[in-house]
């Protein structure tokens, strides 16, 4: 069936350090791929999605690419901040299903 | 322009009790209405989603039911709360795009 599996947390960085969180998809056809962000007590904002093969989608200097052939969309940002520490979502939205699957969350805390 | 309300926020209910978590959507019609958990420290799980008025499918098996009396309403419910039930509910609306838009939460926990 259709699964997401993202990278385990907590993921700890310091302020300006490089950022990557792995995501890795299953999916039967061509599934539109996004990232979903959770801070600490709210709900889930969209973050970035990409729709086909090799589209790139980025928002607030976060960047994931649609690569096919690794089944991957992988989250990075260049330098982080103290408020980008959330908990980022993996999704995965397959037509036929009409459903969004979420991988299970990874926690990222940045420190000052 | 389209919001998806969600209440309460936060609720506290001891065992055995009955549920009701209401969410509804302004600015469109006939929306696909989806409602998650996230227990804590776990991700998301779909448990119900509804494409249109009465129509209701169950992801998993469990202690909670759903309904969708009107277009723009999405209702969970359970007639007696397990302790497996806390956790942190979202509602979520699909637009165009397959992007979806949350709802704030309702944070439950049962006592």
């Amino acid at each position: 069936g259709n699964s997401v599996t993202q990278m385990e947390g907590p993921v700890t960085l310091s302020e300006e350090a490089f950022l990557t969180i792995n995501c890795t998809y299953t999916a039967t056809g061509y599934p539109s791929l996004f990232w979903y962000v959770q801070y600490p007590g709210e709900g889930l904002q969209l973050l970035l999605k990409a729709t086909k093969a090799d589209d790139k989608g980025s928002n607030k200097g976060f960047e994931a690419t649609y690569r096919k052939e690794t089944t991957s969309f992988h989250l990075e940002k260049g330098s982080v901040q103290v408020s980008d520490s959330a908990v980022y979502f993996c999704a995965l939205f397959y037509n036929q299903g009409g459903k969004l699957i979420f991988g299970q969350g990874t926690e990222l805390s940045v420190k000052p | 322009s389209q919001t998806i309300h969600q209440w309460p926020a936060t609720l506290v209910q001891p065992v055995g009790s009955p549920l009701s978590l209401e969410c509804t959507v302004e600015g469109t019609s006939n929306p696909n209405l989806y409602w998650y958990r996230q227990a804590a420290g776990r991700g998301l799980q779909l448990l119900f989603y509804s494409v249109g008025i009465g129509q209701i499918s169950s992801e998993v098996p469990q202690n909670l039911s759903a309904s969708r009396p009107q277009d723009r309403q999405f209702i969970l419910s359970s007639k007696k709360l397990l302790l497996s039930d806390s956790g942190f509910y979202l509602c979520a609306w699909r637009g165009p795009n397959y992007g979806y838009t949350f709802g704030s939460g309702t944070r439950l926990t049962v006592v």
